[in-house]
């Protein structure tokens, strides 16, 4: 079964408005999650790394305050998209580090995001 | 040039074909090595998982890694229509925590026909 849950699946929202995303590690407490984008037929591209009671690492080029990350426990990530534009329409995805060393990923289902 | 390339096909193949997928990649710094199964819209699902060069092998799969020449393959024996999906490979150069970052492909579209 699944060990990460990402909530919601898909979302249509309009310009300027804020959006939630969700990510639980079901069984496993995690310290650490990824937040992931992805455009159609593009790679997926890290975009920050949520850290369990400290701030997110965000990528090179990525806004820290349009993109806001918050971990406020080892099985919960949120990712709010704020003032969301069209070209902020991907699909997001959270991952977990699922063993003690980390080197093994595991995916949310994803949420795909549309803004119009 | 990107640090992986990965031939994004389509691929489509006959019902228990062999299907073989190939990734390569440009930093040397890579040490582990991951074969991803995502099927649409879907989160990416783990399929195999190499440190270093070598072949491993988990049923129906089995994954190469070729430092030497910078080229990952992973190789689908007896192609069922369910493995039909995007094969994403990845890879990173740390071992683990806060620090892994997986850097990955395109990913190739499979189709396997019955």
């Amino acid at each position: 079964g699944a060990v990460v849950s990402q909530h919601p699946s898909w979302v249509i929202c309009k310009s300027g408005t804020s959006v939630k995303i969700e990510c639980r590690s079901l069984d496993f407490q995690a310290t650490t999650m990824f937040w992931y984008r992805q455009f159609p037929k593009q790679s997926l591209m890290l975009m920050a790394t949520s850290n369990e009671g400290s701030k997110a690492t965000y990528e090179q080029g990525v806004e820290k305050d349009k993109f806001l990350i918050n971990h406020a426990s080892l099985t919960l990530s949120t990712l709010t998209v704020t003032s969301a534009h069209p070209e902020d329409s991907s699909f997001y995805i959270c991952s977990v580090p699922r063993d003690s060393f980390g080197e093994k990923l595991f995916f949310g289902s994803g949420t795909q995001l549309s803004v119009l | 040039q990107k640090e992986v390339e990965q031939d994004p096909g389509p691929l489509s193949v006959p019902e228990g074909a062999i299907v073989s997928l190939n990734c390569t990649y440009s930093n040397s710094a890579f040490q582990y090595f991951m074969w991803y199964r995502q099927y649409s819209r879907k989160g990416p699902e783990l399929l195999m998982y190499t440190y270093s060069s070598g072949n491993k092998e988990d049923g129906r799969f089995t994954a190469q890694v070729d430092k030497s020449s910078k080229y990952i393959s992973l190789f689908i024996r007896d192609s069922q229509p369910s493995d039909s999906a995007t094969y994403l490979c990845a890879m990173s150069e740390n071992y683990g925590g806060a620090t892994n970052k997986l850097i990955f492909g395109t990913g190739t579209l499979l189709a396997v026909q019955p």
